[in-house]
């Protein structure tokens, strides 16, 4: 099947500082890919979707210059949390779509201090 | 806008016993996705139904979609230790993205 990488798994960092995850589609291209937020025991909140070749669209509530996404072609997208608070820490999960079928990277946890 | 809600939130069963979660979309769906994700990881896809009425297996696990296809289940026949975790269904809205339910985490007792 497809597969979904995410880098880094798991990132601790001190307040303030910024944040960057990798989403890559590995064996297929992807001109669209999801980025999803999970608390602890709750289910996947959309944050937002990132289009290759265009800005991505941002859910209602999601800042857009604090949760910067870049996609930077049709195997790579970028999620950067900027200015990370404590309030962040969660698990941030990419997913990216191959017919019918979302495929998702395995996570990475961010802790902020 | 869209919402898709799942009943229980929560099962505890002891091995052996069946296992039955609920989807429910406040739209009509064009297909209905379910996801396993287990303790510490990330959503898998299990399958997808597309038809109305449709019922597909996969060994233990029976998936149904509605008549109306606006509401789904997954029955679990004789849990095993190994079917804990949280299972997911997802409704397509526009633009390939997926709406999820808020999950049944599901317990077992060995």
């Amino acid at each position: 099947g497809a597969v979904v990488s995410q880098h880094p798994s798991w990132v601790i960092c001190k307040s303030g500082t910024s944040v960057k995850i990798e989403c890559r589609s590995l064996d297929f291209q992807a001109t669209t890919m999801f980025w999803y937020r999970q608390f602890p025991k709750q289910s996947l909140m959309l944050m937002a979707t990132s289009n290759e070749g265009s800005k991505a669209t941002y859910e209602q509530g999601v800042e857009k210059d604090k949760f910067l996404i870049n996609h930077a072609s049709l195997t790579l997208s970028t999620l950067t949390v900027t200015s990370a608070h404590p309030e962040d820490s969660s698990f941030y999960i990419c997913s990216a779509p191959r017919q019918v079928t979302q495929y998702f990277g395995p996570g990475t946890r961010l802790l902020v201090l | 806008g869209q919402q898709v809600m799942q009943i229980p939130q929560y099962q505890h069963v002891q091995e052996g016993e069946d296992f039955t979660t609920y989807c429910n979309s406040s739209t009509t769906l064009s297909n209905i996705q379910w996801y396993k994700q287990r303790p510490g990881g990330h959503p898998v896809f299990l399958i997808q139904l597309v038809k109305s009425g449709e019922v597909k297996k996969q060994k233990r696990l029976t998936f149904q979609f509605g008549e109306a296809k606006k509401n789904s289940s997954l029955h679990i026949t004789a849990t095993q230790t190994t079917d804990v975790g949280t299972y997911f269904c997802a409704g397509p809205n526009a633009g390939n993205m997926l709406t999820f339910g808020g999950g049944t985490r599901l317990m077992v007792k060995p």
